[in-house]
């Protein structure tokens, strides 16, 4: 099976502009999980979806934001965008089905997300 | 509230010798714990997990990870070093009311020739 794709790897973008964010999971996993890394921050969770619903969300502003299609593939979007919002953007699939504890998240390689 | 520790940021180890990486949790009930490891510029990838059973757990590429309740630990391990085994490593606990994963801040594994 393909792994997680993100598109795009790099992104350079202007202090208050907007960007968009792809992500295609493995094949028949329907969770999508987003989680920004900073040198700072480390490891941060932003949100889950599951069948086109978000399922959780983490501790960001209203500026941060996702969506899942009914392919499973989903986007995230950051508006506004900030000095400190520069950082590598990670997509993560997951097998949905009945063990959600115990399945695995499986990454993507990230886009790298530079504010200027 | 579920979280992790990962008490060194930097580990350092001679090819050939055992590594060990730690990791120290604390949850609230039974714990899911897991182990990833990150390349440059790459994601994070999926080296193995505890979800029950035995304490010792045996993952991708060599790596276990030994579980262990009264010390709240759970430690990765390898017999024998390799210079590409040197990457970042990320512990992990499953929020269960979430099922968000919860990373420790990462452990630069760094294996000289």
């Amino acid at each position: 099976k393909a792994g997680v794709t993100q598109t795009p790897r790099y992104l350079i973008k202007t202090r208050g502009q907007q960007v968009t964010l792809s992500c295609s999971p493995i094949s028949g996993h329907r969770s999508v999980s987003w989680y920004q890394q900073t040198p700072g921050q480390g490891l941060q969770f932003l949100f889950e979806y599951f069948s086109e619903t978000q399922r959780n969300k983490g501790n960001f502003p209203g500026r941060f934001s996702g969506r899942q299609f009914s392919n499973s593939r989903s986007e995230m979007n950051v508006s506004t965008l900030e000095l400190g919002d520069s950082a590598l953007y990670l997509c993560a699939s997951r097998d949905g089905g009945v063990d959600r504890a115990a399945s695995p998240l499986h990454f993507g390689n990230g886009t790298r997300l530079t504010v200027t | 509230a579920q979280s992790v520790a990962q008490p060194e940021d930097q580990v350092n180890v001679a090819e050939g010798n055992p590594l060990t990486v730690k990791c120290t949790y604390s949850v609230s009930g039974n714990p899911y714990l897991f182990w990833y490891v990150q390349y440059p510029n790459r994601g994070l990838q999926f080296l193995l997990k505890y979800i029950t059973g035995d304490n010792l757990v045996k993952g991708s590429y060599g790596f276990e990870a030994e579980f262990n309740k009264s010390q709240t630990s759970f430690h990765l391990k390898k017999p024998s070093a390799l210079v590409s085994d040197s990457a970042l490593y990320f512990c992990a606990v499953r929020d269960i009311g979430s099922y968000k994963l919860i990373f420790g801040s990462g452990t630069r594994l760094l294996v000289r020739p």
